[in-house]
């Protein structure tokens, strides 16, 4: 089965710490994975992808993303938090089983950055 | 917002009503999808298009069908609305024909069925 996990419903970093906000995957083959950010009251906006080569991919906003194959996982990192980065954040895997390459999204997890 | 438009922002309707929501691009792409988001489920696909009167189904389309007769258009229908369809809608576009391409999203539809 194709599928995307966000273990964390929330969570809450103060500002100027690190974050990471976490994924785990489940494919049948390669996986290609993205990250997408919801602000309040808008639709979603790409951050950043994993499709081949370097693990460690580089976004938008100063945000990162680390692929482990090993551990199944595609988390969200960011050196510094700042408290506009308070978002929802969505984990996204394409399905491999259908031949349009549709995304299955994740739970969504809210990261809350205070001052 | 990639030149995608929904419409309406908001609607309120009862029970056993038919809604239509529209998502409008001013591109012309091929690929365009609705989504709803619910709280504990993030966002799940309804319907999909690869171009204009091609069209599949997602994971949740029971309730509800589409369709897209002209390339900016892509009209979802909910044929007798229930409470459990009360969500925010999305449309999105994908702008090239590789399924690694980011999709842009509109801002959405909030639907409430009383």
């Amino acid at each position: 089965a194709q599928s995307v996990a966000q273990p964390e419903d929330q969570v809450n970093v103060a500002e100027g710490n690190p974050l990471t906000v976490k994924c785990t995957y489940s494919v049948s083959g390669n996986p290609y994975l993205f990250w997408y950010v919801q602000y309040p009251n808008r639709g979603l906006q790409f951050l950043l992808k994993y499709i081949t080569g370097d693990n460690l991919v580089k976004g938008s906003y100063g945000f990162e993303a680390e692929f482990n194959k090993s551990q199944t996982s595609f988390h969200l990192k960011k050196p510094s938090a700042l408290v506009s980065d308070s978002a929802l954040y969505f984990c996204a895997v394409r399905d491999l089983r259908g031949s349009q390459g549709n995304l299955i999204f994740g739970k969504g997890t809210k990261l809350s950055v205070k001052p | 917002d990639a030149g995608i438009t929904q419409s309406p922002r908001h609607k309120v309707t009862e029970t056993g009503t038919p809604v239509t929501l529209r998502c409008h691009q001013t591109e012309n792409h091929r690929y365009m999808y609705w989504y709803r988001q619910d709280p504990g489920h993030g966002l799940r696909l309804i319907h999909y298009s690869y171009g204009v009167k091609d069209t599949d189904k997602g994971e949740v389309s029971d309730g509800y069908s589409v369709s897209r007769s002209k390339t900016e258009d892509f009209l979802l229908t909910l044929e007798s609305a229930t409470s459990s369809q009360t969500s925010v809608y999305f449309c999105a576009i994908r702008p090239g024909d590789s399924p690694n391409e980011k999709l842009f999203f509109g801002s959405g539809t909030q639907l409430s069925v009383l």
